[in-house]
């Protein structure tokens, strides 16, 4: 399998569930990347990882916990959600971040729809 | 900090017509710029990307895109479009410097194409 994964595609949940999002990359990168994408909204970026240190966190709330356990895992687990946050959550990743010299491109995965109710 | 404008929301364009998409970003130096595609449920998908060099890049499904620098534009091109062309596509930014190294994304331009 190559690229980018997203587990599950669609979920489900209400407001008081916890429930758990994946992505995978099998690209041998080194930085991966959570955004949100709403309907009529540029994509949001969320959480950056990078060498499985969380580098970027965009005043994102606490109802959403990133987790990396390896460069080629990233997880987003969610808690107590509310409707708005109905949307759908595409994962990244690009060989590296925050070097200027590096002229990274990022890779995107499916997404995952999801569905507060 | 950069963005970017993609001044059409919505474009119909007939098959085997030309199509231009267009995109205007702010930066205060020449940054990296790409463009995106995406179907319907589907993540994103590159299609081309400028970094330096040659201002006419080539990308992939016969795409192509333009740097102009005095314009600070980067407009996406194809000389023929393909009903499965129809999709949204997204303009990207990235900036060049320490710090500044996000993808700003703008609101996409959702392409129907007509028989």
């Amino acid at each position: 399998e190559t690229g980018v994964t997203q587990t599950p595609r669609h979920l489900v949940m209400g407001m008081t569930n916890k429930k758990s999002l994946k992505c995978e990359q099998h690209l041998g990168h080194n930085a991966m990347y959570w955004y949100k994408q709403s309907a009529k909204k540029p994509l949001e970026l969320m959480f950056v990882y990078s060498l499985e240190e969380r580098v970027e966190n965009n005043s994102v709330p606490s109802r959403f916990s990133p987790e990396c356990p390896n460069s080629s895992h990233l997880f987003l687990h969610l808690h107590t959600l509310q409707p708005e946050d109905s949307a759908l959550y595409l994962c990244a990743s690009s060989q590296d971040f925050g070097t200027s010299a590096t002229q990274e491109t990022q890779y995107f995965g499916p997404g995952t729809r999801l569905l507060v109710l | 900090a950069q963005s970017v404008t993609q001044p059409d929301i919505h474009i119909t364009v007939s098959e085997g017509a030309s199509l231009e998409l267009r995109c205007n970003y702010s930066y205060g130096a020449t940054p990296y710029l790409f463009w995106y595609v995406q179907s319907p449920g589907q993540g994103l998908q590159l299609l081309l990307k400028y970094f330096s060099g040659d201002t006419l890049v080539q990308g992939i499904k016969g795409f192509e895109a333009e740097f102009k620098r005095s314009q600070s534009s980067f407009n996406l091109r194809k000389p023929s479009v393909h009903w499965s062309d129809a999709a949204e596509y997204f303009c990207a930014v990235r900036g060049t410097y320490f710090g500044n190294e996000k993808l700003t994304f703008g609101t996409g331009t959702r392409l129907t194409i007509i028989p």
